[in-house]
């Protein structure tokens, strides 16, 4: 088990230009989640995905974003015509169905810093 | 919807002093609460959770209990260390959420010798 990871760790791009990040969750994980932080914020919900299925996305995925996760593995996040708003931090987290009620802890990847110029 | 409360911070204390961090939710039905915590230079990590009413989690000398009544789950440890200066984030996975968390604003730590 290495943990969740993501890459690049650190992007710097110009307005108007895309993106795309990856995300390798823990390896018997069926969940996995995107969430995008600012400074001095929690982290806030971005989409999910349940093996390779999108079960939910906030309201905050405008249509210049778009998410994958082909074969309920690794998932991308794509974000299109990149503007200054979107600099933030972008986590991954992935975990497990809890078999005993509630729901299992998530475990977050190291994120991607992205800074629009 | 559902929501997270945290006092505000930041927390200056001094080492061995007593912590307390409030959290209240806003969740329909049985949420499971979690407290998740970012040390400098590192990524978010489990403290500690609970999933079910007056259950108590706890970790490296941290509590925090369910309380279904007060809507509340307030972090506490009875010795801080510097090494505990961090971020503490409170969240919620609650409802037909698929276990989506609902993060508070966190609350900054800082210890001194």
């Amino acid at each position: 088990d290495t943990g969740v990871s993501q890459d690049p760790r650190h992007k710097i791009t110009k307005r108007g230009q895309n993106v795309t990040f990856r995300c390798d969750p823990i390896s018997e994980h069926n969940r996995l989640y995107w969430y995008r932080q600012t400074l001095g914020q929690g982290p806030e919900f971005l989409t999910y995905f349940q093996n390779e299925a999108q079960l939910e996305k906030s309201r905050l995925l405008s249509d210049r974003f778009s998410a994958e996760r082909p074969k309920g593995s690794f998932s991308t996040l794509e974000i299109q015509r990149t503007e200054q708003g979107d600099s933030a931090m972008y986590l991954c987290a992935s975990s497990s169905i809890s078999r005993t009620g509630g729901y299992n802890e998530q475990f977050f990847g190291p994120g991607t810093r992205l800074t629009v110029l | 919807g559902n929501s997270v409360t945290q006092m505000e911070g930041p927390v200056t204390l001094s080492e061995e002093a007593f912590l307390t961090i409030n959290c209240t939710y806003t969740a329909t039905g049985y949420p499971s609460l979690f407290w998740y915590v970012q040390y400098p230079g590192e990524g978010l990590q489990l403290l500690l959770k609970a999933t079910k009413a007056d259950d108590k989690g706890s970790n490296k000398g941290f509590e925090a209990t369910y309380r279904k009544e007060t809507t509340s789950f307030h972090l506490e440890k009875g010795s801080v260390q510097v090494s505990d200066s961090a971020v503490y984030f409170c969240a919620l996975a609650g409802g037909t959420s698929y276990g989506k968390l609902t993060f508070g604003q966190g609350t900054i730590l800082t210890v001194h010798p």
